[in-house]
């Protein structure tokens, strides 16, 4: 069981490329989130997938795409990557939206952008 | 853009003296409130959900509270040990009508246990 897992581990990019983070969790959760991590604020929801074949803007969507592929994974897509996107990136699942189990969190995708 | 502040924003502590911090957040479409604990080069983990006003969970040295109607949660760790090292997170989840949204993360406090 490794619960949730993301790659790749690290990654540069020059500004203007792109490149998708892919995320898969084998817990059977229905939801699943993308955070990214910046000094000095918290955690900020990008999007998230509530159950399979939905998706929704969190806080800062601008930039990004998702998809839920399957029940298991969700991967984010970055079109045309900018400084201001450099990050670590989290994916999390969770059994259901507004589950009171809390939500289990990937290793993380440490992404600079040049 | 939802506001959840927590306080303070880092701590030292005496390994066997005990400690608490807050989480502040407004109280409009509360759902649940949210803590983790972060150890360095690890990922979040889960400690406690609480949704109702008064509730109080426990795991092991640690605790918590919560007062939706002041829009506040304390955490509690009694009897600080070493392993208790790390930034400790609270998110608020709201429901805005359409079922739970996503959570909005505080900034964290981070702890660190002295020997």
């Amino acid at each position: 069981n490794a619960g949730v897992t993301q790659t790749p581990k690290f990654q540069v990019l020059k500004t203007g490329q792109s490149m998708t983070l892919q995320c898969a969790q084998d817990m059977n959760h229905n939801s699943m989130y993308w955070y990214r991590q910046d000094p000095g604020m918290g955690l900020r929801l990008i999007y998230y997938s509530a159950s399979e074949g939905t998706t929704d803007k969190g806080e800062v969507p601008n930039g990004y795409n998702v998809s839920r592929l399957n029940k298991r994974e969700f991967s984010l897509r970055l079109e045309s990557a900018a400084p201001s996107q450099t990050s670590v990136y989290f994916c999390a699942s969770s059994e259901n939206r507004g589950t009171l189990r809390g939500q289990y969190f990937g290793p993380g995708t440490r992404l600079t952008v040049t | 853009i939802l506001n959840v502040e927590q306080s303070p924003q880092s701590l030292h502590v005496q390994e066997g003296d005990s400690t608490n911090f807050t989480c502040s957040f407004p109280s409009s479409n509360f759902y649940a409130l949210h803590w983790y604990r972060w150890e360095t080069a690890k990922s979040p983990e889960a400690l406690f959900v609480m949704t109702l006003n008064g509730d109080e969970k426990k795991k092991g040295r640690i605790s918590a509270t919560l007062n939706t109607k002041e829009g506040y949660s304390y955490l509690y760790i009694k009897g600080s040990q070493p392993e208790d090292s790390a930034t400790y997170l609270c998110a608020l989840e709201t429901d805005s009508g359409g079922g739970a949204d996503g959570l909005t993360f505080g900034k964290g406090t981070h702890l660190i246990i002295q020997p």
